[in-house]
């Protein structure tokens, strides 16, 4: 069954580094997508991707960070200089896109950013 | 804005017994409701939906049913295995809207 893949599971990084979290959607998905779990908080959404641009994005996805798909299957979120509260779980999930129908989001199992 | 509450955990319960997990949401719109569930390891999973009022979705012996009058979309099970430990996430998305808004998540361990 397809699935959608995250590498790294866990990185850790200084403050003030860059990183980048890597996703490979499912094959025939069309929208790509961001969240972030805070431990103990809630799963927030970051951005979603369609078509080559975002199509939305919270307040939470500031100038820091920026999305990318960089050729036919990878899917990636960066952090240009890294803050220790952007410690968190980070999930990255892909839907069909089927437009007027319910879109279900098949997510990764998520990388564990630590920022010391 | 948009947001879901779920009851605090963790909770453990033993295997055959009955399971509650209260999800309460709050919407401009009339949003769609959903439960996912983490196993360990793994990827969020949507276990069930409810796209309009009084809908129930079920899978896996889990229900919920849309309560637009109480605003909530409890998570049900008549007598759980211990295969059903896993962290359940109570999610909404309004009509037209790609995001999904979750609650906090409840981790449920359930003993042989």
């Amino acid at each position: 069954e397809p699935e959608v893949t995250q590498t790294p599971s866990h990185q850790v990084t200084q403050m003030g580094q860059e990183v980048i979290l890597r996703c490979v959607p499912i094959s025939n998905h069309l929208y790509f997508y961001w969240y972030r779990q805070i431990l103990g908080q809630k799963v927030e959404f970051l951005v979603s991707f369609y078509n080559n641009e975002i199509s939305e994005k919270s307040e939470i996805f500031d100038d820091q960070f920026s999305v990318e798909r960089p050729d036919g299957s990878n899917f990636t979120l960066k952090i240009r200089s890294t803050k220790l509260e952007d410690s968190a779980m980070y999930f990255c999930a892909s839907s069909l896109g089927l437009a007027g129908l319910f879109d279900e989001q098949f997510f990764g199992p998520g990388t564990r950013l630590t920022v010391l | 804005g948009d947001s879901v509450t779920q009851m605090e955990g963790p909770v453990t319960l033993s295997e055959e017994a009955f399971l509650t997990i209260n999800c309460t949401y709050t919407a401009t719109g009339y949003p769609s409701l959903f439960w996912y569930v983490q196993y360990p390891g793994e990827g969020l999973q949507l276990l069930l939906k409810a796209t309009k009022a009084d809908d129930k979705g079920s899978n896996k012996g889990f229900e919920a049913t849309y309560r637009k009058e109480t605003t909530s979309f409890h998570l049900e099970k008549g007598s759980v295995q211990v295969s059903d430990s896993a962290v359940y996430f109570c999610a909404l998305s309004e009509q037209g809207a790609q995001k999904l808004v979750f609650g906090q998540g409840t981790r449920l361990t359930i003993n042989p």
